[in-house]
């Protein structure tokens, strides 16, 4: 099976500016989480998708958001770009409901100037 | 809320030495724990798992992890690291309490081995 994959690969926005990632999981997953991460705050949970359902969401502002699709893919989306939103934006699909193995794509490179 | 320490930041080892990587947790329910790698330039990867039976569990290169429940820890060993072992290692926590698939993670522990 192909692995998780994330589209792009890399970006690079300044300020204000507003960005869309791609993920999609691995065939026949539908649980799909997205993550930060950052020198300074290490990894940390944005958000997780099930069905097209957000059913967790992390201590982030409502810049940041998502959505998931029918056939399981999911958009995460960041509005008004600040500084300190530069990291690698990790997405991962799990196929259980529940506090399943999660498996991660390569992440997108986000730099923001 | 529940979180996951590392103690060990960063690591240095010469080739052959022995390793154990500390993970605590704080959550005092049911928790599934993982050990994640991410060797430089490369995606986070599964290491190994555990959900329930055996505490020792054993999973790739030569990787193992003891669950002690006792002590809230899940430390990573292996008997003798290789120079490809220079990575970051990361330790993983879902509760079992609460719908989803949120993990939560340590800070992580930069291992470098000396060739």
């Amino acid at each position: 099976k192909a692995g998780v994959t994330q589209t792009p690969r890399y970006l690079i926005k300044t300020r204000g500016q507003q960005v869309t990632l791609s993920c999609s999981p691995i065939s026949g997953h539908r649980s799909v989480s997205w993550y930060q991460q950052t020198p300074g705050q290490g990894l940390q949970f944005l958000f997780e998708y099930f069905s097209e359902t957000q059913r967790n969401k992390g201590n982030f502002p409502g810049r940041f958001s998502g959505r998931q699709f029918s056939n399981s893919r999911s958009e995460m989306n960041v509005s008004t770009l600040e500084l300190g939103d530069s990291a690698l934006y990790l997405c991962a699909s799990s196929s259980q409901v529940n506090t399943d193995t999660q498996y991660f794509g390569p992440g997108t490179r986000l730099t923001v100037l | 809320a529940q979180s996951v320490s590392q103690h060990n930041h960063h690591v240095i080892l010469s080739e052959a030495a022995s390793l154990e990587l500390g993970c605590n947790y704080s959550y005092g329910g049911t928790v599934n724990l993982f050990w994640y790698v991410q060797y430089p330039g490369q995606h986070l990867q599964l290491l190994l798992k555990y959900f329930s039976g055996d505490p020792l569990v054993k999973g790739i290169k030569g990787f193992e992890a003891e669950f002690i429940k006792s002590k809230f820890s899940f430390n990573l060993r292996k008997p003798s690291v290789q120079w490809s072992d220079t990575a970051e290692y990361f330790c993983a926590v879902i509760s079992r309490n609460n719908a989803g698939n949120m993990l939560t993670f340590g800070g992580g522990t930069r291992l470098m081995v000396k060739p």
